[in-house]
């Protein structure tokens, strides 16, 4: 299978903890991008990269976020001190020219 | 900041009737996508769009990039109960990487 994979799928965490989300985008795909989607609502953007180039962090709600990308392949996003409305669907989507772009399954984070 | 209007916001149509959708922007993009996700899953690109005016086909499913590049709209023929799940529009204007995405449309069908 070729496509997009998150890890963990589901995680249940702590108010107060820090969570690492990771993404595997499809080979040879230069953009990632990282959404949130809280209950039935649509997709809020967080952080895009591209390339070597910097990422626009301009969707980061807060500096509890970061996100890195190792070696132009793997993303994990950083949730720090996580809160109770940081509760959402992350998903992670990958393109091969900043166009179309696939998704990931999503991971499901739970703050109690 | 850019907006995408999204409606209806949820429709119930019964089984082989044919149902439509539409996304409206503030601003002008360059390019339309049209994504469907089911529970538990990502969304899943149905549809792109990238020249105004275009038409495009997938099946069932039909959508149009509008000519004054700020609205689309994505029509489905002869529904069927696997249709159900929700419908995203997405665009993305010239300066921007990321896409920007309407609130979904919850699409519900009766047999």
């Amino acid at each position: 299978g070729a496509g997009v994979s998150q890890s963990p799928s589901n995680k249940v965490t702590e108010k107060g903890k820090d969570v690492e989300l990771r993404c595997d985008p499809i080979s040879g795909h230069t953009a990632l991008y990282w959404y949130r989607q809280s209950l039935g609502q649509g997709l809020e953007f967080l952080i895009y990269f591209q390339g070597n180039s910097a990422p626009d962090k301009s969707g980061l709600p807060s500096d509890r976020f970061s996100a890195e990308r190792t070696g132009g392949s793997v993303s994990t996003l950083t949730i720090q001190r996580t809160q109770q409305e940081d509760s959402a669907v992350y998903l992670c989507a990958s393109s091969s020219a900043e166009d179309t772009q696939y998704f990931g399954p999503g991971t499901r984070l739970t703050v109690l | 900041g850019q907006q995408l209007n999204q409606s209806p916001q949820s429709m119930f149509t019964q089984e082989g009737e044919d149902v439509s959708m539409n996304c409206t922007s503030s601003s002008i993009f360059n390019t339309w996508l049209w994504y469907k996700q089911e529970p538990g899953e990502g969304p899943v690109l149905l549809i792109a769009l990238y020249k105004a005016g275009e038409l495009t086909s997938n099946g069932r499913l039909t959508a149009q990039f509008g000519i004054t590049r700020k609205d689309s709209f994505l029509n489905i023929s002869a529904s069927i109960p696997s249709d159900v799940g929700i419908y995203f529009c997405a665009g993305r204007t010239r300066s921007q990487g990321n896409l920007i995405f309407g609130k979904g449309t919850k699409l519900s069908v009766k047999p």
